[in-house]
C-alpha cells in the first residue's frame, strides 16, 4: 500500500541554521500539507499546497518558512533561520481530494 | 472555546473492555478524521467520515452531523490499542483542525 514518507526521521540543528525537511507524498496525490506538533501540544496546521502554490497558511507560517515541490515527487519545508521554539514534530500529509489526508511518520526537529 | 473538543482526555481500560472516545466540534466541516498516534510520534489515519458509520476490524466510528459529534469505539480492547487517539475536522478550506487527543491505556 502506498504511503507518505519523510526524511530525516530526526534532525538536530543549531539555532540560526537553515533546515529542509523532506516528504515524498503518495504518487498520484494533488494536495499537500505540513503540520507541526510541539511536544505535549496538539497538532497545528502550517500550510497547504496545491497546483504548485500555497493555498492556505497559518499564522505560524511566517517569512522564515517556505515550501516547495521541486521535482514533482518531493515536497519540502524549509525553515530559514531556526529558533528554539521551532523544535517540534513536523508531519507531511497528502491527499487526492481536499477532504482526505494521509500522514507521513513525521520528522522530529530539535533546535539547540 | 476550542473548535474541536475530545473527551475523555485520559482513559484506562482492562483488556477486553468496550471503549468509547467522543469528539465534538463547533465549525462546519467537510470531513472528520480519527487518527492514532503511538509513543514514537507517528500518526496513522484510522477513519475519514462525513456521515453515518464506518467499521474496520474492532474499530467503529460514527458521526452525527446535526449534533456535530463523533464517537470512536474500540471493541474487545487490547494492550496494543494503547495510544493517543486524535479527532481532527476538515473545515471548508483544506486544513485540519485537531483536538487535543485522548490518551488510552489498556492493561492486560
Amino acid at each position: 500500500e502506498p504511503e507518505v514518507t519523510q526524511t530525516p526521521s530526526h534532525q538536530v540543528t543549531q539555532m540560526g541554521q537553515e533546515v529542509i525537511l523532506r516528504c515524498v507524498p503518495i504518487s498520484n496525490h494533488l494536495y499537500f500539507y505540513w503540520y507541526r506538533q510541539i511536544l505535549g501540544q496538539k497538532v497545528e496546521f502550517l500550510v497547504s499546497f496545491y497546483n504548485n502554490e500555497i493555498s492556505e497558511k497559518s499564522e505560524i507560517f511566517d517569512d522564515q518558512f517556505s515550501v516547495e515541490r521541486p521535482d514533482g515527487s518531493n515536497f519540502t519545508l524549509k525553515i530559514r533561520s531556526t529558533k528554539l521554539e521551532d523544535s517540534a514534530m513536523y508531519f507531511c500529509a497528502s491527499g487526492l481530494w481536499t477532504y482526505e489526508q494521509y500522514f507521513g511518520p513525521g520528522t522530529r526537529l530539535t533546535v539547540t | 472555546k476550542n473548535e474541536v473538543e475530545q473527551s475523555p482526555q485520559n482513559l484506562t481500560a482492562q483488556e477486553g473492555e468496550f471503549i468509547t472516545i467522543n469528539c465534538s466540534y463547533s465549525v462546519g466541516i467537510s470531513a472528520l478524521h480519527w487518527l492514532q498516534q503511538h509513543p514514537g510520534g507517528g500518526i496513522v489515519s484510522l477513519f475519514m467520515l462525513s456521515s453515518g458509520k464506518k467499521k474496520h476490524g474492532r474499530l467503529i466510528a460514527t458521526i452525527n452531523i446535526q449534533e456535530k459529534h463523533s464517537s470512536l469505539h474500540i471493541t474487545a480492547s487490547h494492550p496494543r490499542d494503547s495510544a493517543v487517539y486524535i479527532c481532527a475536522v476538515g473545515d471548508n478550506t483544506d486544513k485540519l483542525i485537531f483536538g487535543t487527543g485522548t490518551r488510552l491505556q489498556v492493561f492486560p
